[in-house]
This record gives C-alpha cells, sequence and structure tokens, in this order.
C-alpha cells in the first residue's frame, strides 16, 4: 500500500479554471504539508496541517485554499489558474514533533500544467 | 529566516569513485535536522540521510556519509563507490518541526 498517495499524478488545464489535487496518508502520521516545485527545481513549503489546523501558510495566493476533513487527507483547491501555477505539488506527512517528526514521506507528486 | 545554500548546481562522477557535494545554511535556532534527499527522474522525493544537530557524529548510511560542521554551518554529502543509480538531483534541507527548507539541489551525474 502507498504511504502518501496523491491524485491526479498529471493535470493539465487551461487558465481560469479551477481544480483540486488530493491527498491521503495511511500512515497515522498528525502532520500533512504541501510542497510545490517551479521548473527549476526549486521546492518551497506552502501549508502545514497538524490533526487538522493550519499551522504554516507560506504567503501563498489566497487562491489556493487547503481543506483538511480529517487527519489523513489533504487536499489542494486552486482558483483561477494562472501560467505561473505550473509546477509539480508534492504533499508529504510526518508524525508530530516530538514524536519522530524528521521522518518525512512524500508522495509521488503531481504535475500541473497550466496551458 | 532559514536558508540553504548548494553551491554546485551540477557534478559528475566516475564509476566506483567517490563525490562531494556541498551544503550551507543559515539559521538562529539551535535544536533542528539536516536533511539530504535524492530525486530522481521519477520524481519521487527519497531520504537519503538525516543528522541531528545535538549529535556530533556524522551520520553514516551505507555508501552515504554527511560531513557536519555545526560552527561552519556545513553540511557535505559524501558518495562512496558511486553507481549509475546514483544518478540524481540531490537536494539538502534544513528542518525544525514545522516545515523542511530546500537547497536548490545538485544535478549529480555519473559517468560509466
Amino acid at each position: 500500500d502507498t504511504a502518501v498517495s496523491q491524485t491526479p499524478k498529471y493535470l493539465v488545464t487551461q487558465m481560469g479554471n479551477d481544480k483540486s489535487i488530493k491527498c491521503e496518508q495511511n500512515l497515522g502520521h498528525d502532520t500533512m504539508y504541501w510542497y510545490k516545485q517551479d521548473s527549476k527545481k526549486f521546492l518551497k513549503i506552502m501549508f502545514s496541517y497538524n490533526n487538522k489546523e493550519l499551522i504554516i501558510n507560506e504567503t501563498v495566493p489566497n487562491r489556493f485554499s487547503p481543506k483538511s476533513p480529517d487527519k489523513a487527507h489533504l487536499n489542494l483547491h486552486i482558483n483561477s489558474l494562472e501560467l505561473g501555477d505550473s509546477a509539480v505539488y508534492f504533499c508529504a506527512s510526518s508524525p508530530s514533533r516530538g514524536q519522530g517528526w524528521e521522518k518525512l514521506f512524500f508522495g509521488s507528486g503531481t504535475q500541473l500544467s497550466v496551458l | 529566516a532559514q536558508t540553504v545554500t548548494q553551491s554546485q548546481p551540477e557534478m559528475s562522477v566516475q564509476e566506483a569513485e567517490t563525490v562531494t557535494l556541498s551544503c550551507t545554511y543559515d539559521t538562529s535556532e539551535s535544536d533542528y535536522y539536516l536533511f539530504w534527499y535524492k530525486q530522481p527522474p521519477s520524481r519521487q522525493m527519497i531520504l537519503v540521510i538525516r543528522q541531528e544537530a545535538y549529535k556530533q557524529q556524522n551520520a553514516t548510511e551505507n555508501r552515504f556519509s554527511v560531513n557536519f560542521q555545526k560552527a561552519a554551518k556545513s553540511f557535505s554529502l559524501k558518495i562512496s563507490d558511486s553507481q549509475l543509480g546514483d544518478a540524481a538531483m540531490y537536494f539538502c534541507a534544513w528542518g525544525n518541526g514545522n516545515k523542511l527548507v530546500f537547497g536548490a539541489g545538485t544535478i549529480l551525474r555519473v559517468k560509466s
């Protein structure tokens, strides 16, 4: 079974559309993240949730809205997609701080292409 | 804010030889971890090795070892007996329990 799974793996869409990327982890972890990897391969954190509560929001445009229905899921919804949103988006999870937080597990990424 | 710098955009190594990838970081925190991640063309992020800042002993994992110099804020990765499968992008990262901050990456090419 995949520990952190994200769907879809590839997403091609037109500018202005709204899209969602789903992420699920079956590790029982408390903390989940979204990272963005741009065309130059630079990886940057976008959001972090702990037990469904937002704890990090790294100056991401509010067109991006994470939603955590339960601690095993962290979905990313993007409104009014722009060309600059094209990137690979990684979901990740880890236990809470003090309980092996450094053991981060990444999903396989979603390549978003905005045309 | 924390920053991680990888000054080598690209490195090459002959199969079976040793290569060292450089990483420096900047932080005012005393409790943190440092990591090296590998990203092959499959895009999967694979943890290679991690080091707790409070430990003086350098971490090792089989052919991979680090040289952690806390005062100099330096964290280099040594790959011994390089194999073709080591070819990938390598990312150095700093973490404090809330997030990871990544460097820009170093592409490692392995020549046969």
